[in-house]
């Protein structure tokens, strides 16, 4: 497609569930990077990739939260045991390379109940 | 890493008035500075960006300085107008992984 695809748009799961989130990246791009943004804040770092490999996956906040590129191109982000505080809007975006624009997906809206 | 600081968090303006948002960084080696405008509901797309190598980067009512040795750049929107009313995040590239680093978010609001 013409741009950065995310799936599902919205999930709405029970707590303690398992959870795949599903990003298509621009053709071509190598970089691709997670963020999670809550209500009122900014895109906060989750890991980012660069090729096949997460160059940084500091921004993960606990094991339960694991991310896989296995071709280089599509991407899922997968959450285990989920909680309540892992509500939130999952963005996806990806670049050319570094330093170079990074287009965003329209995010998955997250929310543990 | 790098540490990206943003302020205000609000601001609102008379239409037709310029805004100014400003941001601080902590990596010194970083290099490039995009801004994004989010729009209620909507994904964060790219308004403006600059590199290191320039002081300053102008896109018609929109421009960006940077000051590499106080580690500071700034976003100037003028003769604002209500479609202007978004929330802009600044960001820096952490040089050691390249990797993407927003601010916190500026939430402006154009009056009519």
């Amino acid at each position: 497609g013409a741009g950065v695809s995310q799936t599902p748009s919205n999930k709405v799961t029970e707590k303690g569930k398992y959870v795949e989130l599903r990003c298509d990246p621009i053709s071509g791009h190598t970089a691709l990077y997670w963020y999670r943004q809550s209500l009122g804040q900014g895109p906060e770092f989750l890991i980012y990739f660069q090729g096949t490999g997460a160059a940084d996956d500091s921004g993960l906040p606990n094991d339960r939260f694991f991310a896989v590129r296995p071709e280089g191109s599509v991407s899922t982000l997968k959450i285990q045991r989920t909680e309540r505080g892992d509500s939130a809007v999952y963005l996806c975006a990806s670049s050319l390379g570094s330093n170079t624009e990074a287009f965003f997906g329209q995010g998955t809206r997250l929310t543990v109940v | 890493g790098e540490n990206v600081e943003q302020h205000p968090s609000t601001l609102s303006v008379q239409e037709g008035d310029s805004a100014v948002i400003k941001c601080t960084y902590s990596d010194s080696a970083s290099n490039y500075f995009p801004w994004y405008k989010q729009e209620l509901g909507k994904r964060p797309q790219l308004i403006i960006d600059i590199r290191s190598n320039v002081g300053e980067k102008k896109d018609q009512r929109i421009a960006v300085t940077l000051n590499k040795t106080a580690k500071h750049f700034s976003l100037h929107i003028t003769e604002t107008q209500p479609e202007d009313s978004a929330v802009y995040f600044c960001a820096g590239v952490d040089d050691s992984s390249y990797k993407l680093i927003f601010g916190s978010g500026t939430r402006l609001l154009v009056r009519p």
